[in-house]
């Protein structure tokens, strides 16, 4: 079955400590994302790629960093200087990226801090 | 900023009635859009789209209406059943980034 698999599904992450979140697809879609989602409030974009080695800041990027060395991965590495990593990760990928194109999505996520 | 919210955050219909989830909009320039369906624990899942040349779009037991005059997205959905217990919310974008509405939680009373 095609589709987006993130993996873990919990994680925690202890001070002072970097963690990544994988995120793979085999859409064979050239865009994906990362969003952010708490309680009360809709996603928020952290970084996005509209193609490989490519990658660009979104709305709330700080304290998070990313890479795109092959189309079907994205791996998010939340690092200790995200003073408030708790929440719900979710990935997301698009045929393309700016075009109009649903965005759909991986499971998520969640992070908590031990 | 965007500004994407649900006029209603909370919403309980009983199983085999009509529910209409409500949205609004602040950016005129928006031209395409987007309901999502998320159940607990779960990522969201693409209901339906529409863009911002039509005025409504069906699905299977779902219909999206388009207000572009007033900045206002709907859902309907025909004959709520228990599996559409969930968060529902709304997408939109002007062509360079999704804003996402915060949501409205559906219970469905068997």
């Amino acid at each position: 079955d095609g589709g987006i698999t993130q993996s873990p599904k919990y994680l925690f992450r202890k001070e002072g400590q970097n963690v990544t979140l994988s995120c793979e697809q085999n859409l064979n879609h050239d865009a994906m994302y990362w969003y952010r989602q708490d309680p009360g409030q809709g996603l928020r974009l952290i970084y996005y790629s509209q193609i490989v080695n490519d990658f660009q800041k979104g709305d709330i990027a700080e304290g998070y960093s990313v890479s795109r060395e092959k189309k079907e991965s994205f791996p998010l590495t939340v690092t200790s200087a995200q003073k408030n990593p708790t929440a719900f990760y979710l990935c997301a990928s698009s045929i393309a990226g700016g075009n109009n194109q649903p965005q759909h999505f991986g499971d998520g996520t969640r992070l908590s801090i031990l | 900023g965007e500004s994407v919210g649900l006029h209603l955050p909370t919403l309980s219909v009983q199983e085999g009635d009509n529910s209409i989830i409500n949205c609004a909009y602040s950016n005129s320039a928006s031209d395409y859009f987007i309901w999502y369906k998320q159940e607990s624990g779960k990522g969201p899942q693409f209901i339906i789209d529409i863009r911002s040349n039509m005025d409504k779009r069906q699905g299977q037991r779902v219909t999206v209406l388009l207000n572009k005059t007033v900045k206002h997205l709907s859902l309907q959905i025909a004959a709520t059943q228990p599996g559409d217990s969930a968060v529902y919310f709304c997408a939109e974008t002007p062509g360079n980034q999704f804003y996402f509405g915060t949501g409205t939680s559906l219970t469905v009373i068997p």
